[in-house]
């Protein structure tokens, strides 16, 4: 059965602070894995990753993914109140039915001014 | 563009009773999907749609029914609500596949049940 495990399930930080968020995956058939924002209502798209090794950016957001070790990072710098939000993981993969998404269950992370 | 919109926002139901939860897109996407999301679970993908008139179970199909019979639009049905189907359900649409552009892929903002 596919599994994505997120690390940690909560996180409280204050503004200025480098957060890390992991998520770590098995999956069979792995096509890719993506990261989302979700604030009170639908997640929102960051990043999609295929490749190990190539870090993606969007200003203080970055990811990377380690297809050997299966897990993945997300990085943001100098936080802000605005990044309070749950952070979704969910890894692509292509089965017997079909292709599917796979969701971690999140981190929650609260930035405090 | 509205994007991905869902009616209602927020329902309260007995058990046993039905309703329909209406999941409406103007991207033109072929694919449509339903989620739902539960408090240390993450989302669960109930049904999904890959054009109209066709639809396939997800990971959580009991309990559920869904129809496509317009491009635009994904019904999720209750027949017999339980209170295990308290529940946010999402719907989403996509452009191509989940195997090949899954970043594709637009949420709805969601519909809280409770089933009492």
């Amino acid at each position: 059965e596919d599994k994505v495990v997120q690390s940690p399930l909560s996180l409280v930080v204050h503004e200025g602070d480098t957060v890390t968020l992991n998520c770590s995956y098995e999956v069979t058939n792995f096509r890719s894995l993506l990261w989302y924002k979700q604030e009170k209502k639908a997640p929102t798209f960051l990043f999609m990753l295929t490749s190990s090794g190539i870090e993606k950016k969007s200003g203080r957001l970055s990811s990377i993914l380690d297809k050997k070790e299966l897990f993945s990072i997300l990085n943001i710098t100098a936080t802000q109140t605005g990044d309070s939000a749950v952070y979704l993981c969910a890894v692509g993969s292509l089965t017997a039915s079909g292709s599917r998404l796979t969701f971690g269950e999140g981190t929650q992370l609260t930035v405090n001014p | 563009n509205a994007g991905v919109t869902q009616t209602p926002k927020f329902r309260v139901l007995k058990t046993g009773q039905s309703m329909t939860l209406l999941c409406a897109q103007d991207m033109n996407h072929e694919y449509m999907y339903w989620y739902r999301q539960d408090p240390g679970m993450g989302l669960r993908l109930i049904h999904y749609s890959v054009g109209e008139g066709t639809t396939a179970k997800g990971e959580v199909p009991d309990g559920y029914n869904v129809s496509r019979l317009k491009k635009q639009n994904f019904l999720l049905g209750l027949e017999s609500a339980a209170p295990s189907q308290t529940s946010v359900y999402f719907c989403a649409s996509s452009e191509r596949g989940l195997a090949e552009r899954p970043d594709t892929q637009y949420f709805g903002p969601g519909t809280r049940l409770t089933v009492l």
